[in-house]
């Protein structure tokens, strides 16, 4: 257990939907980051969030969207789903800088 | 534009032999470097880390060699062994924001008995 939690594992829905993917980083850790891995791909930043606050955006499509909350978890809001969008995506947490994020296991998505 | 390349998605070694991964990034203002190790249905997990103003950093069994002038980086892993199939990413950072890590597309390494 790395100490970052994602929630769902598994995430199948159908196009034109909406999902929220949940991250509750590592103990004390206040930067959030979200990551999405496809097939075959690298993983691309998408946004980072810092004590509540975003503070580096990546390739995000407009469709998606993210927020930290006060207790710092963070949620990924992806809508308009759309066949391209299934892949892994990851969250990482860290105290602060890129001194070795944690990641979490990841949800993976499929959009049918 | 992918500015962290790593040109060989996979790699098979025997156990017991040298692991060499490599790693090409394109932006000049990157000055620190990771290696992320990812098993199938886990996050990556750090492996080992360098900062510009060294060329080389040494964890157990794990090295990492940066040339700045080539802006190149590879990780060596001596014996190799099986648990130490993965795949393995490179990661880089620096410049305007400093926290944000840029990964590679991974190397798939096989370790046979």
């Amino acid at each position: 257990d790395s100490g970052v939690t994602q929630t769902p594992k598994h995430l199948i829905t159908a196009t034109g939907q909406r999902v929220t993917l949940r991250c509750s980083p590592r103990s004390g850790d206040l930067s959030v980051y979200w990551y999405q891995q496809s097939l075959d791909q690298g993983l691309q930043f998408l946004i980072q969030y810092y004590n509540g606050e975003e503070r580096a955006k990546g390739n995000i499509l407009e469709r998606f969207s993210a927020q930290q909350f006060p207790d710092l978890h963070s949620e990924l809001n992806l809508s308009s789903l759309e066949l391209g969008d299934s892949a892994l995506y990851f969250c990482a947490s860290s105290v602060v800088g890129s001194e070795g994020y944690t990641f979490g296991s990841g949800t993976r998505l499929t959009v049918v | 534009d992918q500015q962290v390349k790593q040109n060989s998605p996979s790699l098979s070694v025997q156990e017991g032999r040298i692991s060499i991964l490599n790693c090409d990034y394109t932006n000049s203002m990157f000055d620190y470097f990771l290696w992320y190790k990812k098993y199938p249905a886990e996050g990556p997990t750090f492996l080992i880390s360098i900062s510009s103003i060294k060329d080389k950093n040494e964890d157990g069994r794990f090295t990492v060699f940066l040339n700045k002038s080539a802006k190149h980086l590879s990780l060596h892993i001596v014996p190799s062994q099986p648990g130490d199939s993965a795949v393995y990413f490179c990661a880089a950072s620096g410049g305007v924001n400093t926290d944000k890590l840029i990964f590679g597309t991974g190397t798939r390494l096989q370790v046979f008995p």
